[in-house]
C-alpha cells in the first residue's frame, strides 16, 4: 500500500513552460486534493475533487488546471508557468471531505 | 483574511517538557479541526483532531484542547522529544464538511 505518491519530486521550469504533476493513490479514496505552500505560509487549496470526472476550485486556482478521470489519479496541469508558481506542490487525498486528509511527500517547482 | 492563525512561527523546547503549540480561528461555523505534523521533504501526516462537541482528544503523549469561547485551540505534547521537532500545522472544516483551511505552522525545536 503506497498511499499517496506524487511524481516528479524536484522540477525546474522556465517562465512560458508547461507541465503535468502526477498524483495517484491506493486507498480508493474518492476525495483529492492539491494544495501549494510557500515559504512561512500554510497549505493553500488550488483545486479539489469529490470523485471521477468532478472537480472544484480551491482558494488560488489560478494557473492551474486539473482533471480526474480515475479515482486513482489526478494530475495538476500548470500552463504558462510563472515564477509566482514557485512553490511546493502536496496532493492528498481522504474518504471524505474536511476530514483526515493523506497527503503525497510534494513536488518542489521552481520557475525561473 | 486568514481564518485560522498560528501566531508562533517557532518554538523551543526542553526534551522531557512540556511543548504547547496554539491556534486560533475566526469563523464560528468550524466544528472539526485537526493537527497535522510536517517533517523537511515529507508530506503533513495527520496527528490528532477534535470536534468541536467536545473540548478535549487525549492520544497518548498528545492531547488537543478546544476553547470554542476564545475560538482558541492548543496541542499538548507531554513529554516533548527530539523526535516531535517538525512543523505543526492546525486545521479547521465547517459543517463537518467543509474544505480544511490551514493556519501557516509552528515550528517546534525538542532540544536534548
Amino acid at each position: 500500500n503506497a498511499g499517496v505518491t506524487q511524481t516528479p519530486k524536484f522540477r525546474i521550469l522556465k517562465i512560458g513552460q508547461s507541465m503535468t504533476l502526477q498524483c495517484a493513490q491506493d486507498m480508493n479514496h474518492n476525495y483529492m486534493y492539491w494544495y501549494r505552500q510557500d515559504p512561512g505560509m500554510g497549505l493553500k487549496l488550488i483545486y479539489y475533487s469529490v470523485g471521477a470526472g468532478i472537480t472544484d476550485k480551491g482558494e488560488v486556482p489560478n494557473g492551474y488546471n486539473v482533471s480526474r478521470s480515475t479515482t486513482e489519479d489526478f494530475p495538476l496541469r500548470l500552463e504558462l508557468a510563472a515564477p509566482s508558481q514557485t512553490s511546493v506542490y502536496f496532493c492528498a487525498s481522504s474518504t471524505a471531505l474536511g476530514y483526515e486528509q493523506y497527503f503525497g511527500p510534494g513536488t518542489r517547482l521552481t520557475v525561473t | 483574511d486568514q481564518q485560522v492563525k498560528q501566531n508562533s512561527p517557532s518554538l523551543s523546547v526542553q526534551e522531557g517538557r512540556i511543548s504547547i503549540l496554539n491556534c486560533d480561528y475566526t469563523n464560528s461555523m468550524f466544528d472539526y479541526f485537526l493537527w497535522y505534523k510536517k517533517y523537511p521533504a515529507e508530506g503533513p501526516t495527520f496527528l490528532i483532531s477534535i470536534s468541536s462537541i467536545k473540548d478535549k482528544n487525549e492520544d497518548g503523549r498528545f492531547t488537543v484542547f478546544l476553547n470554542k469561547s476564545a475560538k482558541h485551540l492548543s496541542l499538548h505534547i507531554v513529554p516533548s522529544q527530539p523526535g516531535d521537532s517538525a512543523v505543526y500545522f492546525c486545521a479547521a472544516s465547517a459543517n463537518q464538511g467543509g474544505k480544511l483551511i490551514f493556519g501557516q505552522g509552528t515550528e517546534l525545536s525538542v532540544k536534548p
